[in-house]
């Protein structure tokens, strides 16, 4: 069984800059969704992709935005980047197909806006 | 006022030790209750799992929610250095989408 795998582990971009973040969901998982983790935080539910539709969103602006693929897989997508953007990124795949509605995640990408 | 609430520590115990990690929440409509860990650097790792109230244990961790106070707790029994790592409590309700909140999170350490 394959598990979530996120690119690229690290990124550094400049203030204004666009970044596209990816994410491959694990084997047999259809729903992936995508946190925000700020250094000493807990993650915070940016939104979340079921069936290549936007299922559920948190309090982010629109400037994050986001894909899903046929083969599940998942983009998150950041426009005009802000120093506070400056955070791990954290992608989770699940099943709705399960009851218990676990999520697994990935290692994260280390986003670094200057 | 946060939804879930956790000590964020840190928390220093010898190893062999009792722990216990706790974190209360407002939002009544919360019906799923996990606990994740998280290595420096890594992404969180799910622990234990409980749906609505009760107590479950899994090896060494026991896990108890008790929804009429809104709080939930993690013990970890015989302390090992390899559980040392912040412990993230998060929690989802029964409809919509499959959003976690997560509390703050609680960096143990466990010394040999």
């Amino acid at each position: 069984e394959t598990g979530v795998t996120q690119s690229p582990t690290h990124l550094i971009k400049t203030r204004g800059q666009q970044v596209t973040l990816r994410c491959s969901s694990q084997s047999g998982h259809n729903t992936v969704s995508w946190y925000q983790q700020a250094l000493g935080q807990g993650p915070q539910f940016i939104f979340q992709y079921y069936r290549e539709e936007e299922n559920g969103r948190g309090n982010f602006p629109p400037r994050f935005s986001g894909l899903q693929f046929p083969n599940y897989s998942s983009e998150l997508n950041v426009n005009a980047l802000e120093l506070d953007d400056s955070a791990l990124y954290l992608c989770a795949s699940s099943s709705r197909t399960e009851s218990t509605y676990e999520q697994y995640f990935g290692p994260g990408t280390r986003l670094t806006v200057t | 006022q946060k939804e879930v609430e956790q000590d964020p520590g840190p928390l220093s115990v010898p190893e062999g030790a009792i722990v216990s990690l706790n974190c209360t929440y407002s939002n009544s409509a919360f019906q799923y209750f996990m606990w994740y860990r998280q290595y420096s650097r890594k992404g969180p790792e799910l622990l234990m799992y409980t749906y609505s109230s009760g107590n479950k244990e899994d090896g060494r961790f026991t896990a108890q929610v008790d929804k009429s106070s809104k709080y939930i707790s993690l013990f970890i029994r015989d302390s090992q250095p390899s559980d040392s790592a912040t412990y993230l409590c998060a929690m989802k309700g029964f409809q919509g989408a499959q959003k976690l909140v997560f509390g703050q999170g609680t960096r143990l350490t466990i010394n040999p």
